[in-house]
């Protein structure tokens, strides 16, 4: 059974970073594509960014381009998301994934993110 | 970036069938087989119900079915049932290289 699980959201100041972090079980880890998807509140879902098996391919959503940076670790089966300069616009709960086709195979049940002063 | 077009609730009565669209544009939904849909019932994670236009994940019901033309998708949900009472999302990849989710429809069964 595939398990995803985020951690490391919380309340941060505008212009502040966080990191938020996914340990994954129950899959072959290395051979996954894996990505972080958002929810802002009373909002649909928004893709951020996801990175090959081997990190050679990274992509980010322009929303958070020069801002987010992704990386992941095969040997601790571990994604993460480092967010700098954040906006009160990326308030959102932040789902770790696996993507297989272009579809988003498994989801994490998120970590909530509260951009505020 | 702007998202897929989705009408923002759809409702329908237990037994029947209804259809959500998906508009985008020739650089996503027509320019690839790369379209799915997710179930989300708040609170919980959500759920690929369609994967590819029209394939489904084992354990899905085969009440739910999706298409495809031009630049637009759909999904198709038959013998509507209180269960599927939840947000729907289509998803397609967008060239060159991302993602791109529609803005979500809300489905209800009166």
């Amino acid at each position: 059974q595939v398990q995803l699980v985020e951690s490391g959201g919380g309340l941060v100041k505008p212009g502040g970073s966080l990191r938020l972090s996914c340990e994954a079980s129950g899959l072959s880890f290395s051979d996954s594509y894996m990505s972080w998807i958002r929810q802002a509140p009373g909002k649909g879902l928004e893709y951020i960014s996801d990175i090959s098996s081997t990190s050679r391919s990274i992509y980010y959503a322009d929303s958070v381009q020069g801002r987010f940076t992704i990386s992941r670790d095969n040997a601790k089966k571990s994604l993460s998301l480092q967010m700098n300069s954040l906006r009160a616009e990326d308030t959102a709960v932040y789902y770790c994934a696996t993507l297989h086709s272009s579809a988003v195979e498994h989801w994490g049940q998120g970590t909530l993110v509260t951009v505020s002063s | 970036q702007s998202a897929l077009t989705q009408p923002a609730s759809v409702s329908g009565s237990p037994g029947q069938s209804i259809t959500i669209s998906c508009t985008g544009t020739s650089s996503d939904v027509g320019g690839h087989n790369l379209v799915s849909w997710y179930q989300h019932h708040p609170g919980k994670a959500p759920k690929v119900m369609i994967f590819e236009v029209t394939k489904r994940p084992s354990g899905v019901s085969d009440r739910f079915s999706g298409s495809k033309s031009g630049n637009a998708a759909s999904l198709t949900i038959s013998g509507l049932q209180a269960e599927d009472e939840a947000d729907y999302y289509c998803c397609s990849f967008r060239s060159p290289n991302i993602l791109v989710f529609g803005g979500g429809t809300k489905v209800t069964v009166l």
